[in-house]
């Protein structure tokens, strides 16, 4: 089965340049969540949607980052202008809605902000 | 605030079982127990989880105390690739609490 898949596993770019990653979830799962971690402050949500609506975004840290979620199948977490402070690696995880589910997290974008 | 306490690193020989303890004394009637780990540069790999009865699959056997406030991780045959950052999570599986509040886990090492 194919797990959450996102792009591009490596991104490094200069400050001020935009940033674009990309999360396809799990068939049949309704919920992503997207997610950053960092040495200093773990792993913390970014934002949640449920069918591609997005329900709790308080995890994103300004007005400079902003996600999308054209359909069910695609996801987008977008930085601009992007800062060395946003340099982390970015999870996007998904799940059934409801109950008990675990969530399922990709591999991850390592992103590096010169 | 964390719901859950782990010992920060622990050591097991390869081939023996693997015991991860975590502590959450204040979890709720509703709130499951989940166990994750994160292996170097991969994304948190589910593992397993549960209310209250203990739990076994492919990968992991979880026991929970009878009053909840604590359980056990146990990989019955640790091998190296074992070797990573496991985590215990409590989340409540109703309503909007959806969140996974990750904390800083207990580093399981594998020696030869």
């Amino acid at each position: 089965d194919a797990g959450v898949i996102q792009s591009p596993r490596h991104e490094v770019t200069e400050m001020g340049q935009e940033v674009t990653l990309r999360c396809k979830p799990i068939s049949g799962h309704n919920s992503l969540f997207w997610y950053r971690q960092t040495m200093m402050r773990g792993l913390e949500l970014l934002i949640y949607f449920n069918n591609n609506v997005p329900i709790d975004d308080s995890g994103m840290p300004e007005d400079r980052f902003s996600a999308k979620m054209p359909n069910a199948s695609f996801s987008t977490l977008k930085i601009q202008p992007s800062e060395p402070r946003d340099s982390a690696v970015y999870f996007c995880a998904s799940n059934p809605t409801g109950g008990n589910q675990p969530q399922h997290f990709g591999d991850g974008t390592r992103l590096s902000i010169l | 605030d964390a719901k859950t306490t782990q010992p920060p690193s622990m050591d097991c020989a390869e081939g023996r079982a693997a015991n991860l303890p975590c502590n959450h004394s204040t979890i709720s009637g509703n709130e499951y127990v989940y166990w994750y780990r994160q292996i170097h540069s991969q994304g948190p790999q589910y593992i397993i989880h549960g209310l209250k009865n203990n739990e076994t699959n492919e990968m992991a056997s979880l026991i929970i105390t009878e009053d909840r406030k604590s359980s056990t991780l146990i990989l019955p045959h640790a091998t190296l690739r074992d070797t990573a950052v496991y985590y215990c999570i409590v989340r409540d599986s109703g309503g909007s609490n959806y969140k996974l509040t990750f904390g800083k886990g207990t580093l399981l090492t594998v020696n030869p």
